[in-house]
């Protein structure tokens, strides 16, 4: 069965780092495309960032310079490093795989990321 | 990366139809044929419902089709249910990210 299992948010202070992991399972992290999307409390959902199968790595312009997406797979793992958090980075963070060619299923219930002082 | 714009709110009475747009540029929508369509409840994850403008996911049922039309892509969902209240959000491939729209709330009367 696919799965995946997001981990690593909580409460941090503004300018901080945090590393979100997405442990996944009945399938390939190597081999897929993989992102990271958010959505603030009561908010919209909003891109982040996405990995494809060759290893080139794309970011939202809001996060771009402060965020890096990467995977482990030995660990079959996809992480998002945080840092320079601002209180506008507050929001459940998903990981999401790309099943249907351009079409990203959520699989996870997300991880929540709360920026403040 | 601007967000894709959707009106806030649409409704219907159960058996009928509606429909909600997302408009873009030709950067992102009119770019591309990568338009998906997500489905969300309140305090779960969203649902992939469409891909490609027009694919569904196995297991969506017909009563959901997409389509687009230069700038602006449509969901359609006929035969309303009451399961089928939720927020809806687009999404467009924009060559080198992407970017979701900014959500419509479907209610069912």
């Amino acid at each position: 069965e696919v799965q995946v299992v997001e981990s690593g948010g909580g409460l941090i202070q503004p300018g901080g780092s945090l590393r979100l992991s997405c442990a996944a399972s009945g399938f390939f992290v190597s081999t897929s495309y993989m992102s990271w999307a958010r959505q603030a409390p009561g908010k919209g959902l909003q891109w982040v960032s996405f990995i494809n199968s060759d290893g080139s790595t794309y970011y939202a312009d809001t996060v771009k310079g402060r965020f890096t997406i990467s995977r482990d797979n030995s660990k079959n793992t996809l992480y998002l490093q945080m840092s320079s958090l601002r209180a506008e980075d507050t929001a459940v963070y998903f990981c999401t795989r790309g099943e249907y060619s351009y079409g990203y299923v959520f699989r996870g219930q997300g991880t929540l990321v709360t920026v403040s002082s | 990366q601007s967000a894709l714009t959707q009106p806030p709110s649409a409704s219907g009475s159960p058996g009928q139809s509606v429909t909600i747009s997302c408009t873009g540029t030709s950067s992102d929508v009119g770019g591309y044929n990568y338009v998906s369509w997500y489905q969300q409840h309140p305090g779960k994850a969203p649902k992939l419902m469409i891909y490609e403008v027009n694919k569904r996911p196995s297991g969506v049922p017909d009563r959901f089709s997409g389509s687009k039309s230069g700038n602006t892509a449509s969901l359609t969902v006929s035969g309303l249910q009451a399961e089928d209240e939720a927020h809806y959000y687009c999404n467009s491939y924009a060559g080198t990210f992407y970017v979701f729209g900014t959500g419509t709330e479907v209610s069912v009367l």
